[in-house]
């Protein structure tokens, strides 16, 4: 059974880069069938989704990403396939990018997300 | 961007209560439509992928119809664990959108 675990700083200076990592427990990340998604939560609001990647070692589509365009001058996804692990990037955050982060796993077909990981809280203060 | 629209936004219900909560889509997307649960503090869930595909483990008293803009979830009889937040989520082309979500209480 898949799980994933995020993980990185819960405080990040403004104008700053947010990183966190995502680990991926029994699969692998690299599959032709699913992607690796980020989606947020900011407190007391909606989900939006910053993006994902897919990575397989298989086709010529490995590495590709998509972002959200909202976020896409800042936003970075890539994948460590010796770590079973993907990460987020966001840089020049404001207090506006406070938000419960989580990490999915995104069927590629059909675009629902499962499982997601418990997520983790990114506060956005100096 | 598609744009995901929720009703109602809050709702009370007893236990025992058929729920009903209504996602529309601002372009049609097919049945590319999916549900979640989420408890306060938790992940969201998936319950419902596809429109109308019950995700495995998930009981069956939840239910999902439609396609093309508009979509349903049904609580066929409430439960105390259902009191919860309940997201439609479009996955017919990126960016990926959410509804605003609605609030089931009692």
């Amino acid at each position: 059974q898949v799980q994933l675990q995020e993980s990185g700083p819960g405080l990040v200076k403004p104008s700053e880069t947010l990183s966190l990592t995502c680990t991926v427990s029994g699969g692998s990340v690299s599959s032709d069938t699913y992607y690796w998604s980020w989606i947020r939560q900011p407190p007391g609001k909606g989900l939006e989704w910053i993006g994902y990647i897919h990575y397989s070692g298989s086709t010529a589509y490995s590495g590709n990403t998509d972002y959200n365009p909202s976020l896409k001058s800042r936003v970075t996804i890539s994948v460590d396939t010796s770590r079973k692990q993907f990460s987020l990037h966001l840089s020049s955050v404001t207090a506006a990018d406070t938000a419960v982060y989580y990490c999915a796993r995104v069927q590629r077909m059909t675009g629902w997300c499962d499982p997601w990981g418990q997520g983790t809280l990114v506060t956005v203060s100096s | 961007d598609i744009q995901m629209t929720q009703s109602p936004s809050s709702l009370s219900a007893s236990v025992g209560d058929r729920v009903t909560i209504t996602c529309r889509a601002s372009q049609t997307i097919s049945s590319y439509l999916n549900w979640y649960q989420q408890k306060p503090g938790k992940a969201p869930k998936l319950l419902i992928y596809t429109a109308s595909n019950l995700q495995s483990g998930v009981p069956s008293r939840f239910s999902g119809s439609g396609s093309g803009t508009d979509f349903t979830l049904t609580i066929s009889t409430l439960q105390p664990e259902d009191f919860a937040y309940y997201y439609c989520q479009q996955t017919s082309t990126t960016p990926l959108t959410f509804g605003g979500g609605t609030r089931v209480e009692i």
